[in-house]
């Protein structure tokens, strides 16, 4: 347990409505990344971030955006929401050694109507 | 392009006997290799890893198991239990130079594990 929360669990938005989820971590890990899973896909990586202020896009980065102002917040942005982007999204973290285990949040479930 | 797969979208054993989930991947820069544990309305959970110097590693009842030329991966549960019941994911990742921790998952196989 990475001492990861997401906020919010849950929320349902129109599209073309701004989104922001946040990933909030108290373990102090250097790497953050946002993830969608999606049926038949599984988890694919959206953006991340290698420390505050540096980020990096992932495989599914067009109509996000994100942001790292201190090292225990990654935010996640939809500018306008669409449907497509109804999915759950995950956080994760990670610190920098050897490995590459990432510890998980619990989850925001986003719906768009 | 998938570049990891789980072919099996889900397994049903019984309890007590072996589990076993497989990962197939196609690009040969992959050096290191995560298997998750996902239950409903949770995040995902690590279980175990394996590095690609090694064809094996061990970790109570999981056992991943690593084929470097036929890019395959397997995961051993043994046995299982009703509790071992939930999505597993595989993921790789090419560490290189860069060491940012970009992890492929594949698209997960149920396990259901009946009493």
């Amino acid at each position: 347990d990475a001492g990861i929360t997401q906020s919010p669990r849950h929320k349902v938005t129109e599209t073309g409505t701004p989104v922001t989820l946040r990933c909030h971590q108290t373990e102090n890990h250097r790497y953050m990344y946002w993830y969608r899973q999606d049926p038949g896909h599984g988890l694919r990586l959206i953006h991340y971030s290698y420390g505050v202020k540096d980020t990096d896009k992932g495989e599914v980065s067009d109509g996000y955006s994100v942001s790292r102002s201190k090292t225990e917040d990654f935010l996640l942005t939809l500018e306008s929401a669409t449907s497509s982007q109804t999915s759950v999204y995950f956080c994760a973290t990670r610190t920098y050694s050897s490995t590459d285990t990432q510890y998980f949040g619990p989850g925001t479930r986003l719906t768009v109507l | 392009d998938q570049q990891v797969k789980q072919n099996s979208p889900s397994l049903s054993v019984q309890e007590g006997r072996i589990s076993i989930l497989n990962c197939d991947y196609t690009n040969s820069m992959f050096d290191y290799f995560l298997w998750y544990k996902k239950y409903p309305a949770e995040g995902p959970t690590f279980l175990i890893s394996i590095s690609s110097i090694k064809d094996k590693n061990e970790d109570g009842r999981f056992t991943v198991f690593l084929n470097k030329s036929a890019k395959h991966l397997s995961l051993h549960i043994v046995p299982s239990q009703p509790g071992d019941s939930a999505v597993y994911f595989c993921a790789a990742s090419g560490r290189g130079s860069s060491n940012t921790g970009k992890l492929i998952f594949g698209q997960g196989t149920t396990l259901q594990v009946k009493p």
